[in-house]
């Protein structure tokens, strides 16, 4: 079956211009994770959205950061005015986690963002 | 707070050598344990993981990991590494409900296979 699947693979952009990463889960997942996976840093978890509850945004670094998920499938990870320091890898992940139990997250492979 | 330590940043071993990735991880109750591979321009691919139970679990492409509570550790080990085994392994804590099932994750250990 399909796993994880993201666009675009890589995303050169300029400083201050918005961008929009895309994210297309495992069917019948029901949550999906952003994480963010920087050198110096590691991966970083960003966003959490879980079925209709109210994501979990504890991980996003500033207020340019914002994440959505539409009719609990597809998620978009928006940065606007993007900066250098956002230039990074962006990993989304699924999983069955909370319903099911089991916990294990898949993930796609990645958009490279590169601010200029 | 959980947290997870990859002592290692980068290993070396030849084709044919026995293989030991160390991870020492933090957490307040019984861990769930991953460890995850990334290959170059590659997302993450789940090699294992502990739950429960046995505390030796095998995982795929031969890799195994034993879970230590007395030294909170679960290091991945291979008997035998393959040059295709050359890439950055990643360890993970959680999920839980309290930390909304996101993972965190060590800083990696890059692997480097001779030939």
């Amino acid at each position: 079956g399909a796993g994880v699947s993201q666009s675009p693979s890589n995303k050169v952009t300029e400083k201050g211009k918005d961008v929009e990463l895309r994210c297309d889960p495992i069917s019948g997942h029901t949550a999906l994770y952003w994480y963010r996976q920087s050198l110096g840093q590691g991966l970083e978890f960003l966003i959490y959205f879980q079925g209709n509850s109210a994501p979990d945004k504890s991980g996003l670094p500033s207020d340019r950061f914002s994440a959505e998920r539409t009719g609990g499938s597809v998620s978009t990870l928006t940065i606007q005015r993007t900066q250098q320091e956002d230039s990074a890898v962006y990993l989304c992940a699924s999983s069955l986690a909370g319903t099911s139990g089991s916990y294990e997250q898949y993930f796609g492979p990645g958009t490279r963002l590169t601010v200029t | 707070a959980q947290s997870v330590t990859q002592p290692d940043i980068h290993i070396t071993v030849s084709e044919g050598a026995s293989l030991e990735l160390r991870c020492n991880y933090s957490y307040g109750a019984t861990p769930y344990l991953f460890w995850y591979v990334q290959s170059p321009g590659q997302g993450l691919q789940l090699l294992l993981k502990y739950f429960s139970g046995d505390t030796l679990v095998q995982g795929i492409k031969g890799f195994e990991a034993e879970f230590k509570r007395s030294q909170s550790s679960f290091n991945l080990r291979k008997p035998s590494v393959h040059w295709s085994d050359a890439a950055e392994y990643f360890c993970a804590v959680g999920p839980s409900r309290a930390s909304n099932y996101k993972l965190t994750f060590g800083k990696g250990t890059l692997l480097t296979v001779n030939p």
